[in-house]
C-alpha cells in the first residue's frame, strides 16, 4: 500500500530551527518531494532528493534515507512567513504520493 | 513565463449541475494532473494526462468524473451532477517531458449548494 506520515502540527519561535520529518512506504520511488503550501494558496516547490543525503537550499535542507524510508526538511532560521504547511510527497512512478502535510505555527 | 493557470480561481454550482475545470499548463510542458485538496486534508492524486491521452486515472471517482487535455487548449476536468462531497479545491499541475517536478496551478475552489 501507498503510506506517507508525517507530524500534523508543529510550533517554533522565530529565529529558531525546525526539523519535520517524514516517513514513507510506497510500491515505486522515483524521488522525494516538499511542498510549501499557505493557507489558501497553491503548493509552491521547495525541494526534490532521489539520492540519499542532504541537499542544500539557502534556509532549507533536505535530508533522504531511502533505505529507510525517511526524509526531513530542515528549515533555518525561522520567519514569520514561513508559518505555513509543509508537504512530503513521494513520486511513485508516474504520480505524486502526498502526506497529509504538517502545519508550522512561527511564533515572534 | 506564466505558471499554471486555472480558472475559475472559485466556481459554485447547485447539486446535480456541471462544473468545468480549466487548466494551462505552463508552456512546454506536456504533462497534466489534476489534484483535489479537502479542508483540512492532503492533496490527493486524481488523473495524469499528457495530450490527447490518459495515462492513469487511477484517483478518479469512478462515476461523474472525466478529463482531458486536448491536442490545442486547456485541460478540462468535468463533474457532472455535482454533489455537496464534491466541494473542495482542485488543483492543476503540469511539469515538462524529462523532469518529475509538478508546478502547480493557484486552483479552482468548487463549493457545491
Amino acid at each position: 500500500g501507498q503510506n506517507i506520515d508525517q507530524p500534523t502540527e508543529m510550533t517554533a519561535t522565530e529565529g529558531a530551527i525546525v526539523q519535520i520529518n517524514c516517513t514513507y512506504q510506497t510500491s515505486g520511488f522515483n524521488g522525494l518531494f516538499w511542498y510549501q503550501q499557505h493557507a489558501g494558496e497553491a503548493p509552491t516547490f521547495l525541494s526534490y532528493n532521489v539520492l540519499d543525503g542532504l541537499e542544500e537550499k539557502g534556509r532549507f535542507s533536505s535530508f533522504l534515507s531511502r533505505s529507510k524510508g525517511y526524509s526531513y526538511l530542515l528549515l533555518k532560521e525561522l520567519q514569520m512567513k514561513d508559518s505555513a504547511s509543509y508537504l512530503c510527497a513521494v513520486s511513485d512512478t508516474d504520480k505524486l504520493i502526498f502526506g497529509t502535510g504538517t502545519r508550522l505555527q512561527v511564533f515572534p | 513565463n506564466a505558471g499554471v493557470m486555472q480558472n475559475p480561481r472559485h466556481l459554485v454550482r447547485r447539486r446535480g449541475q456541471e462544473a468545468r475545470l480549466r487548466c494551462s499548463p505552463v508552456k512546454g510542458h506536456s504533462h497534466v494532473y489534476w489534484y483535489r485538496q479537502l479542508p483540512e486534508e492532503g492533496l490527493k492524486f486524481m488523473v495524469y494526462l499528457q495530450k490527447e491521452n490518459i495515462i492513469d486515472e487511477s484517483g478518479m471517482p469512478k462515476e461523474r468524473f472525466s478529463a482531458e487535455f486536448p491536442k490545442e487548449g486547456p485541460s478540462i476536468l468535468r463533474i457532472q451532477q455535482v454533489v455537496r462531497g464534491d466541494s473542495a479545491a482542485y488543483f492543476c499541475a503540469s511539469s515538462p517531458l524529462d523532469t518529475d517536478t509538478r508546478y502547480f496551478g493557484p486552483g479552482t475552489r468548487l463549493t457545491v449548494l
